[in-house]
């Protein structure tokens, strides 16, 4: 079963960095995942594909301070020097036979 | 530049019908799966169904599964997503998404259309 999880919350200063953690199943080690990034009362935004060898593949005009990486089954965002409108939730997403999955999501708050 | 737009969200009775368009633009819409996403009020996004570029492929989550049929027409550069016998816990806001250009990621999506199911 292909299955998701995220911390539900992270925080960091303004100017600091924030790693978020996505978590596939066990036995999915090769699953590639994509980062949404969905700020207040807008739509999603991809923000880059992570391969399970942590290289990836950024959307259009995301910033180099977003960054990819792997380790085992977990796939990580990293953002760094955040800034206030990085705040919002993110979600990580698979997908499998036919079908595609999101994690809960991991609200991100710039303190 | 790349865009989708959806439309036709409102207020609808219990177990009635509802028809969502997603208007693309910017992109060769007739090379790309397409798929339709929901979100409801305070909740994490949950995908819904998928058609292939060709529409000879559709897929579909358990929860709409009979109920909300997936379709495009790729001369009009639009897709659809037919929703009948609708429930008070499909009120959500409806997003369509395209695959990336290097594989099944969601890679752009729309602004959303808010469907609110109350008698």
């Amino acid at each position: 079963q292909l299955v998701l999880t995220q911390s539900p919350s992270a925080s960091a200063s303004l100017g600091a960095s924030v790693k978020l953690t996505c978590t596939l199943s066990s036995g999915q080690s090769s699953y590639s995942i994509a980062w949404h990034q969905q700020q207040a009362e807008k739509g999603p935004r991809y923000l880059m594909k992570v391969n399970s060898d942590g290289s990836h593949i950024k959307g259009d005009g995301i910033p180099d301070r977003f960054s990819g990486s792997s380790s085992g089954t977990e796939r990580y965002l990293t953002i760094s020097s955040l800034q206030s409108e990085d705040e919002g939730y993110y979600y990580c997403q698979t997908w499998g036979t036919g079908i595609q999955v999101f994690g809960g999501g991991t609200k991100v708050t710039v303190l | 530049q790349v865009h989708l737009v959806e439309s036709g969200g409102g207020v609808v009775q219990p177990g009635r019908s509802l028809r969502l368009s997603c208007a693309a633009s910017g992109f060769a819409f007739s090379s790309f799966n397409m798929h339709w996403v929901r979100q409801a009020p305070g909740k994490g996004l949950e995908w819904l169904a998928t058609m292939s570029y060709d529409g000879t492929y559709k897929n579909y989550a358990g929860s709409v599964k009979g109920r909300f049929p997936i379709s495009r027409d790729n001369s009009k550069n639009t897709l659809f997503l037919q929703m009948n016998s609708l429930r008070t816990e499909d009120t959500a806001v409806y997003y369509c998404a395209r695959d990336s250009t290097h594989g099944p990621a969601f890679d752009v999506w729309g602004q959303g259309t808010m469907v609110t199911v109350s008698s």
